[in-house]
């Protein structure tokens, strides 16, 4: 099984800040890597498919980048909204395989 | 506007059987392969089992092989999650999501409200 790592486990910041979140895979997994959100009590949503593209109708502050085995989501500045808990997901093999999230709090 | 709605969770025994539903409108459902996914209380998320649009082509995760069993039912937009002796690691919320399957990988772009499944003597 593809394993997946975030970091940071956790991480808070402030609004209008910069935000960056790791995702690395234990193997190459070239670009099939996805972000999603998911806040308190809600099911995920979807943010970027196949590493970079931004999924219809999420803001433009939300990009990703890298392939290979390393990953990350940017967010450019911090909305209050964009609190939330964050998943990658690998889709190159199956088991499909999340990481264990990183918690976005409030400074 | 694709729409997703769980249902068929609820409180079982150890050992027991529960069979999870989640009905899809807004969408060609017969065009779309379907996921479930599920979260334990307080954890982060797992994928569960795929199937084909066709139903012609199932997966599962390692821990649920031989115990569950998905299906689906194209003329009913219907999908389905058989779940037969049941853990209390098996507690969690269980999602059902729309799979998009591409040559660029696949990833879940609808995802239902959820159906809490709790595994309890």
């Amino acid at each position: 099984d593809i394993q997946m790592t975030q970091s940071p486990s956790s991480l808070s910041a402030s609004v209008g800040d910069r935000v960056t979140i790791t995702c690395r895979a234990s193997q190459r997994i070239v670009s099939f890597l996805n972000w999603y959100q998911q806040k308190p009590g809600k099911a995920p949503n979807l943010l970027i498919y196949a590493a970079s593209t931004l999924q219809s109708g999420v803001p433009s502050r939300f990009s990703g980048s890298g392939s290979g085995t390393d990953f990350t989501l940017t967010i450019s500045s911090l909305q209050p909204e964009d609190f939330a808990t964050y998943y990658c997901q690998q889709s190159y093999s199956i088991p499909i395989t999340f990481g264990q999230g990183t918690r976005l709090e409030i400074k | 506007q694709v729409h997703l709605v769980e249902s068929g969770g609820g409180l079982v025994k150890p050992g027991g059987s529960l069979r999870l539903s989640c009905s899809a409108s807004g969408f060609t459902f017969s065009d779309y392969y379907m996921t479930w996914i599920r979260q334990a209380p307080g954890k982060g998320l797992e994928w569960v089992s795929y199937i084909s649009n066709s139903g012609g082509e199932t997966n599962y995760a390692d821990s649920m092989k031989g115990r569950f069993t998905i299906s689906r039912d194209n003329a009913k937009n219907s999908l389905f999650l058989e779940m037969n002796s049941l853990r209390a690691d098996d507690t969690a919320i269980y999602y059902c999501a729309r799979h998009l399957t591409t040559g660029a990988g696949a990833w879940l772009d609808s995802w239902g409200q959820g159906t809490l499944v709790t595994v309890s003597s």
